[in-house]
């Protein structure tokens, strides 16, 4: 079974409206991180946002906010007042287990986000 | 943020050839590295997790002879491909993790596009 699953390969949103990517996930852990990476088409992998299993609180750094529902094993990133620069390919993925250096991450397959004018 | 540079960032070679990819972290000392490889228009896969001063750890179904990590110090990780083929054309992309500035932000190299003819 896929530990990360993004549903979406493609989105279009209109500029300076909202987005919602999802991601779901599939873990056995309790703890556990999730994050959403934006790959531009220069390839750099940028971070957006960080949630913590046992986190209460949605993530939020900026505009972007991560919406967690646990039991729905769920966490969609909510893009606000999009931009042209927001265009770009966003992955979501899982680091299972307890915080250390050595845990890895389990990407999705990725959405492809085109912001319109 | 922290920073991760990885060079090159293109290289084309030919069949046959080694070529050797460095991952730098720049103003953080990383125990561990890891290493990702990306098909185009698909997403990361882990391909090893480089340990500073032992040996690396594969995943499953990536060979380490063809993939030599070597971690000699805190900030820097190499991923040499040995007699590369067509096949080995990909971007390769490595992470660190500055687990003393910034938690759980995993920070991405910019990327390796490999193509060899």
């Amino acid at each position: 079974a896929q530990k990360i699953t993004q549903t979406q390969p493609g989105m279009f949103v209109q500029e300076k409206e909202a987005v919602t990517l999802d991601c779901t996930y599939d873990t056995s852990d309790q703890s556990y991180g999730l994050f959403w990476y934006k790959q531009p088409s220069s390839g750099e992998m940028i971070f957006l946002i960080y949630q913590g299993s046992y986190d209460e609180q949605n993530a939020t750094e900026g505009r972007y906010s991560l919406n967690f529902q646990k039991a729905r094993k769920s966490a969609n990133l909510v893009i606000s007042a999009s931009q042209l620069g927001d265009s770009a390919m966003y992955f979501c993925a899982m680091r299972e287990g307890l915080t250390g250096g050595g845990n890895k991450l389990t990407f999705g397959t990725g959405t492809q986000l085109k912001v319109e004018l | 943020g922290a920073v991760v540079s990885q060079h090159p960032s293109r290289v084309i070679c030919k069949s046959g050839t080694s070529v050797k990819i460095e991952c730098r972290s720049l103003d953080f000392q990383a125990t561990t590295m890891f290493w990702y490889r990306q098909f185009p228009k698909q997403s990361l896969m882990l391909m090893a997790t480089s340990n500073e001063g032992s040996k690396a750890t594969y995943e499953q179904g990536v060979e380490k002879d063809k993939f030599l990590i070597n971690h000699a110090s805190l900030t820097l990780s190499t991923l040499t491909v040995t007699s590369a083929h067509p096949e080995d054309s990909s971007f390769y992309i490595c992470s660190a993790r500055d687990l003393l500035g910034h938690g759980e932000k995993l920070f991405f190299g910019s990327g390796t596009q490999l193509s060899v003819l």
